[in-house]
């Protein structure tokens, strides 16, 4: 159950593009398509962003959106706001079962 | 409107025990699993422990395995963690969440502080 690995920060300019990746192994990230990506703001509980790796629930702005590819996923924040600042987490599921989980170091995204 | 409301966290001592729960309300509890997360002091997240609907499958992270204890009351809409043998380490704010689709946590609660310390 060793976390899954993010970049420990990210910035980029209002308006711009950014990518924040989760490596994993084929036991986890690569093993099934259930990558989920959640934001976190300062003393707030984490927000769901992204589910089965791609999906976005409903009330989620479609900036947000997700991908993979092998071992590694990725959450792409387009057009930057200032309200994105924030710590972003992904998790998968485990070899082990349907409820075992794991969650990335988390990214903290800064607007510069 | 779902709502996860977390209670039973504190000060404890190394090695005493401590029970968590967290009363569900705004969706058919009996249809979903449920998760505990924590996150110490500064640190990110970290999966706890997890039940399926109906209790018959259970996980846990090794970190916690064979000292935590999760289970649920359909009937009451409630979801337990019992903790025992609490070290340091254990120290976090500790969120109650529900599954969706994936095993995605598309609720979360505001989280009940844990603190053992001696």
């Amino acid at each position: 159950q060793s976390a899954l690995t993010q970049p420990a920060s990210v910035s980029g300019s209002p308006g711009q593009s950014i990518t924040i990746s989760c490596t994993g192994t084929s036991s986890d990230v690569g093993g099934y398509n259930y990558v989920s990506w959640y934001q976190q703001h300062p003393g707030k509980a984490p927000k769901l962003m992204i589910y089965e790796v791609s999906n976005r629930p409903s009330g989620v702005s479609n900036r947000f959106s997700g991908s993979k590819s092998g071992n590694t996923a990725s959450l792409t924040i387009s057009g930057l706001q200032a309200e994105d600042e924030a710590d972003y987490y992904c998790s998968s599921y485990t070899s082990s079962s349907t409820l075992d989980q794991v969650f990335g170091t988390g990214t903290k995204v800064t607007v510069l | 409107e779902v709502q996860l409301v977390e209670s039973g966290g504190g000060l404890v001592q190394p090695g005493r025990s401590l029970r968590l729960s967290c009363a569900a309300s705004g969706f058919t509890f009996d249809d979903y699993a449920m998760h505990w997360v924590r996150q110490a002091p500064g640190k990110g997240l970290e999966w706890v422990s997890g039940i399926s609907w109906n209790s018959g499958s259970i996980a846990y992270a090794d970190s916690v395995k064979g000292r935590f204890t999760i289970s649920r009351d359909n009937a009451k809409n409630s979801l337990y963690l019992q903790m025992n043998s609490l070290r340091a380490e254990d120290t976090a704010l500790y969120y109650c969440t529900k599954d969706t689709v994936g095993g995605a946590k598309d609720y979360w609660g505001q989280g009940t502080l844990v603190t053992v310390s001696s």
